[in-house]
Protein backbone atom coordinates (compact mmCIF):
# COMPACT_ATOMS: atom_id res chain seq x y z
CA UNK A 1 0.00 0.00 0.00
CA UNK A 2 1.25 3.71 -1.03
CA UNK A 3 2.70 5.71 2.06
CA UNK A 4 3.06 9.26 2.14
CA UNK A 5 5.89 10.65 4.09
CA UNK A 6 5.97 14.67 5.11
CA UNK A 7 8.38 16.33 7.59
CA UNK A 8 5.99 17.40 10.88
CA UNK A 9 6.38 21.03 10.76
CA UNK A 10 8.25 24.23 8.84
CA UNK A 11 8.41 28.09 9.23
CA UNK A 12 9.22 30.55 6.54
CA UNK A 13 9.61 34.33 7.13
CA UNK A 14 6.46 36.90 5.93
CA UNK A 15 6.90 37.19 2.63
CA UNK A 16 9.05 34.91 2.01
CA UNK A 17 8.49 31.79 0.26
CA UNK A 18 8.84 27.99 1.47
CA UNK A 19 8.78 24.72 -0.26
CA UNK A 20 7.02 21.80 1.52
CA UNK A 21 8.03 18.43 0.56
CA UNK A 22 5.59 14.69 0.13
CA UNK A 23 7.28 11.91 -0.47
CA UNK A 24 5.82 8.71 -2.36
CA UNK A 25 6.62 5.00 -0.89
CA UNK A 26 9.06 2.93 -3.11
CA UNK A 27 7.39 1.41 -6.32
CA UNK A 28 4.26 4.25 -6.25
CA UNK A 29 7.05 7.28 -7.34
CA UNK A 30 4.34 7.73 -10.42
CA UNK A 31 1.18 8.40 -8.44
CA UNK A 32 -0.32 11.98 -8.60
CA UNK A 33 -1.19 13.20 -5.08
CA UNK A 34 -3.61 16.76 -3.97
CA UNK A 35 -2.35 19.06 -1.22
CA UNK A 36 -5.01 20.37 0.90
CA UNK A 37 -4.16 23.14 3.53
CA UNK A 38 -6.24 23.43 6.98
CA UNK A 39 -6.23 26.42 8.48
CA UNK A 40 -6.43 26.85 12.68
CA UNK A 41 -10.03 25.44 13.50
CA UNK A 42 -11.02 24.78 10.00
CA UNK A 43 -12.06 21.92 7.86
CA UNK A 44 -9.43 21.32 4.92
CA UNK A 45 -9.59 22.93 1.94
CA UNK A 46 -8.52 21.54 -1.59
CA UNK A 47 -5.41 23.42 -3.23
CA UNK A 48 -4.56 21.53 -6.01
CA UNK A 49 -3.82 17.59 -7.67
CA UNK A 50 -0.23 17.44 -8.95
CA UNK A 51 1.16 14.54 -11.24
CA UNK A 52 4.62 12.92 -11.49
CA UNK A 53 5.05 15.22 -14.33
CA UNK A 54 4.48 18.23 -12.40
CA UNK A 55 1.17 19.30 -14.06
CA UNK A 56 -1.09 20.45 -11.91
CA UNK A 57 -4.14 21.72 -11.24
CA UNK A 58 -5.54 24.24 -8.84
CA UNK A 59 -9.00 24.40 -7.20
CA UNK A 60 -11.45 27.15 -7.22
CA UNK A 61 -10.29 30.63 -6.12
CA UNK A 62 -6.57 29.14 -5.31
CA UNK A 63 -4.21 32.55 -5.54
CA UNK A 64 -1.23 32.15 -8.21
CA UNK A 65 0.81 32.09 -4.75
CA UNK A 66 0.47 28.52 -4.40
CA UNK A 67 2.21 25.96 -6.71
CA UNK A 68 3.44 22.70 -7.11
CA UNK A 69 5.96 20.56 -8.74
CA UNK A 70 7.53 16.98 -8.74
CA UNK A 71 10.77 15.32 -8.68
CA UNK A 72 10.95 11.25 -8.70
CA UNK A 73 9.07 9.98 -5.71
CA UNK A 74 9.03 13.39 -4.16
CA UNK A 75 6.41 16.00 -4.78
CA UNK A 76 6.07 19.72 -4.08
CA UNK A 77 4.46 22.79 -2.75
CA UNK A 78 5.36 25.89 -2.83
CA UNK A 79 4.28 28.81 -1.43
CA UNK A 80 5.67 32.30 -2.55
CA UNK A 81 5.09 35.96 -0.31
CA UNK A 82 4.09 34.24 2.21
CA UNK A 83 0.88 35.35 4.18
CA UNK A 84 -0.45 35.56 7.80
CA UNK A 85 -3.16 33.59 6.69
CA UNK A 86 -0.78 30.40 5.00
CA UNK A 87 -0.24 29.76 8.55
CA UNK A 88 -1.96 26.60 8.71
CA UNK A 89 -1.30 22.11 8.22
CA UNK A 90 -0.76 21.19 4.99
CA UNK A 91 -1.26 17.42 3.78
CA UNK A 92 -1.17 15.75 1.21
CA UNK A 93 -2.89 12.86 -0.59
CA UNK A 94 -3.26 10.06 -2.61
CA UNK A 95 -4.90 7.12 -3.86
CA UNK A 96 -4.21 3.25 -3.27
CA UNK A 97 -5.45 0.14 -3.97
CA UNK A 98 -9.09 0.14 -4.79
CA UNK A 99 -9.98 3.66 -4.84
CA UNK A 100 -8.96 3.75 -0.95
CA UNK A 101 -7.65 6.97 0.48
CA UNK A 102 -4.42 7.92 1.72
CA UNK A 103 -2.83 10.59 3.35
CA UNK A 104 0.46 12.37 4.27
CA UNK A 105 0.81 12.72 8.44
CA UNK A 106 0.21 16.53 7.61
CA UNK A 107 3.07 19.69 7.68
CA UNK A 108 2.14 22.47 9.81
CA UNK A 109 3.41 25.78 8.62
CA UNK A 110 5.18 28.27 10.94
CA UNK A 111 4.79 32.18 9.28
CA UNK A 112 7.26 34.22 11.47
CA UNK B 1 -20.97 27.45 -4.94
CA UNK B 2 -20.98 23.75 -3.46
CA UNK B 3 -21.54 23.20 0.19
CA UNK B 4 -21.51 20.08 2.15
CA UNK B 5 -23.15 20.56 5.57
CA UNK B 6 -22.48 17.39 8.44
CA UNK B 7 -25.29 16.67 10.93
CA UNK B 8 -25.80 14.50 13.71
CA UNK B 9 -25.12 13.53 17.67
CA UNK B 10 -22.02 14.87 19.47
CA UNK B 11 -21.98 12.76 21.85
CA UNK B 12 -22.00 8.91 21.79
CA UNK B 13 -21.98 6.46 24.26
CA UNK B 14 -19.41 3.18 23.86
CA UNK B 15 -20.44 0.56 22.30
CA UNK B 16 -23.65 2.34 20.72
CA UNK B 17 -23.18 3.63 16.56
CA UNK B 18 -22.26 6.79 15.44
CA UNK B 19 -24.59 8.08 12.87
CA UNK B 20 -24.06 11.16 10.55
CA UNK B 21 -25.34 12.65 7.55
CA UNK B 22 -23.92 14.69 5.06
CA UNK B 23 -26.30 17.27 2.90
CA UNK B 24 -24.88 18.60 0.01
CA UNK B 25 -26.18 21.65 -1.54
CA UNK B 26 -25.30 23.42 -5.25
CA UNK B 27 -25.08 20.36 -7.05
CA UNK B 28 -26.47 17.32 -7.40
CA UNK B 29 -25.42 14.20 -5.63
CA UNK B 30 -26.86 12.10 -8.65
CA UNK B 31 -23.91 12.39 -10.70
CA UNK B 32 -21.76 9.99 -12.79
CA UNK B 33 -18.97 12.37 -12.03
CA UNK B 34 -18.77 12.41 -8.28
CA UNK B 35 -18.29 9.78 -5.04
CA UNK B 36 -18.79 11.36 -2.01
CA UNK B 37 -16.30 10.60 1.56
CA UNK B 38 -15.90 10.86 4.80
CA UNK B 39 -12.60 11.59 6.49
CA UNK B 40 -12.42 11.94 10.39
CA UNK B 41 -9.63 13.55 12.65
CA UNK B 42 -8.69 12.80 16.05
CA UNK B 43 -8.05 15.78 18.06
CA UNK B 44 -4.73 16.96 17.40
CA UNK B 45 -3.57 14.54 15.03
CA UNK B 46 -4.12 14.13 11.50
CA UNK B 47 -6.75 13.10 8.86
CA UNK B 48 -8.16 9.48 8.15
CA UNK B 49 -9.81 8.49 5.08
CA UNK B 50 -13.21 6.51 6.46
CA UNK B 51 -14.81 5.87 2.97
CA UNK B 52 -16.08 7.05 -0.11
CA UNK B 53 -19.55 6.33 -1.85
CA UNK B 54 -21.45 6.74 -5.36
CA UNK B 55 -24.94 7.64 -5.79
CA UNK B 56 -25.82 4.24 -7.51
CA UNK B 57 -24.43 2.68 -3.93
CA UNK B 58 -21.33 1.50 -5.01
CA UNK B 59 -18.41 2.03 -1.93
CA UNK B 60 -14.99 1.48 -0.98
CA UNK B 61 -14.44 1.69 2.56
CA UNK B 62 -10.93 1.57 5.01
CA UNK B 63 -10.05 -1.64 5.94
CA UNK B 64 -9.32 -0.78 9.22
CA UNK B 65 -12.96 0.02 9.36
CA UNK B 66 -14.50 -1.53 6.94
CA UNK B 67 -16.38 -4.12 9.60
CA UNK B 68 -18.21 -1.35 11.47
CA UNK B 69 -19.04 1.03 8.49
CA UNK B 70 -21.98 1.40 6.67
CA UNK B 71 -22.55 4.20 4.36
CA UNK B 72 -25.88 4.82 2.64
CA UNK B 73 -27.05 8.04 -0.15
CA UNK B 74 -30.55 9.29 -0.15
CA UNK B 75 -30.78 10.93 -3.64
CA UNK B 76 -34.01 12.56 -2.68
CA UNK B 77 -32.87 14.33 -0.14
CA UNK B 78 -29.59 14.99 -1.74
CA UNK B 79 -27.29 13.83 1.28
CA UNK B 80 -25.26 10.72 2.10
CA UNK B 81 -24.79 9.27 5.61
CA UNK B 82 -22.07 7.21 7.56
CA UNK B 83 -22.20 4.59 10.37
CA UNK B 84 -20.05 3.40 12.79
CA UNK B 85 -20.99 0.57 14.81
CA UNK B 86 -19.25 -0.38 18.37
CA UNK B 87 -17.59 2.80 19.00
CA UNK B 88 -15.04 3.41 21.37
CA UNK B 89 -12.95 6.34 22.93
CA UNK B 90 -10.35 6.35 19.93
CA UNK B 91 -13.61 7.13 17.46
CA UNK B 92 -13.60 10.55 18.87
CA UNK B 93 -12.71 12.87 16.08
CA UNK B 94 -14.22 15.89 13.87
CA UNK B 95 -15.43 13.89 11.17
CA UNK B 96 -15.75 15.55 7.78
CA UNK B 97 -18.12 14.92 4.35
CA UNK B 98 -15.95 16.03 1.02
CA UNK B 99 -17.05 15.27 -2.49
CA UNK B 100 -14.46 13.08 -4.54
CA UNK B 101 -14.52 14.88 -8.23
CA UNK B 102 -13.41 11.91 -11.03
CA UNK B 103 -13.28 14.66 -13.57
CA UNK B 104 -10.44 15.30 -16.51
CA UNK B 105 -7.74 16.39 -13.14
CA UNK B 106 -7.29 13.63 -11.70
CA UNK B 107 -9.67 11.63 -8.95
CA UNK B 108 -9.03 14.42 -5.77
CA UNK B 109 -11.38 15.82 -2.54
CA UNK B 110 -12.14 19.23 -3.88
CA UNK B 111 -14.91 20.42 -2.02
CA UNK B 112 -14.64 19.75 1.76
CA UNK B 113 -17.66 20.32 5.13
CA UNK B 114 -16.89 22.47 7.67
CA UNK B 115 -16.91 18.81 10.02
CA UNK B 116 -18.33 18.32 13.46
CA UNK B 117 -17.21 17.01 16.26
CA UNK B 118 -18.38 13.46 17.59
CA UNK B 119 -17.29 12.59 21.24
CA UNK B 120 -17.55 8.82 22.29
CA UNK B 121 -18.06 8.94 26.48
CA UNK B 122 -20.58 7.84 28.68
Amino acid sequence: QVVLTQSPSASASLGASVKLTCTLSSGHSNYAIAWHQQQPEKGPRYLMNLNSDGSHSKGDGIPDRFSGSSSGAERYLTISSLQAEDEADYYCQTWGTGFHGVFGGGTRLTVL
Amino acid sequence: QLQLQESGPGLVKPSETLSLTCTVSGDSISSNNYYWGWIRQPPGKGLEWIGSIHYSGSTYYNPSLKSRVTMSVDTSKNHFSLKLRSVTAADTAMYYCARVNLGNYGRRFDYWGQGTLVTVSS
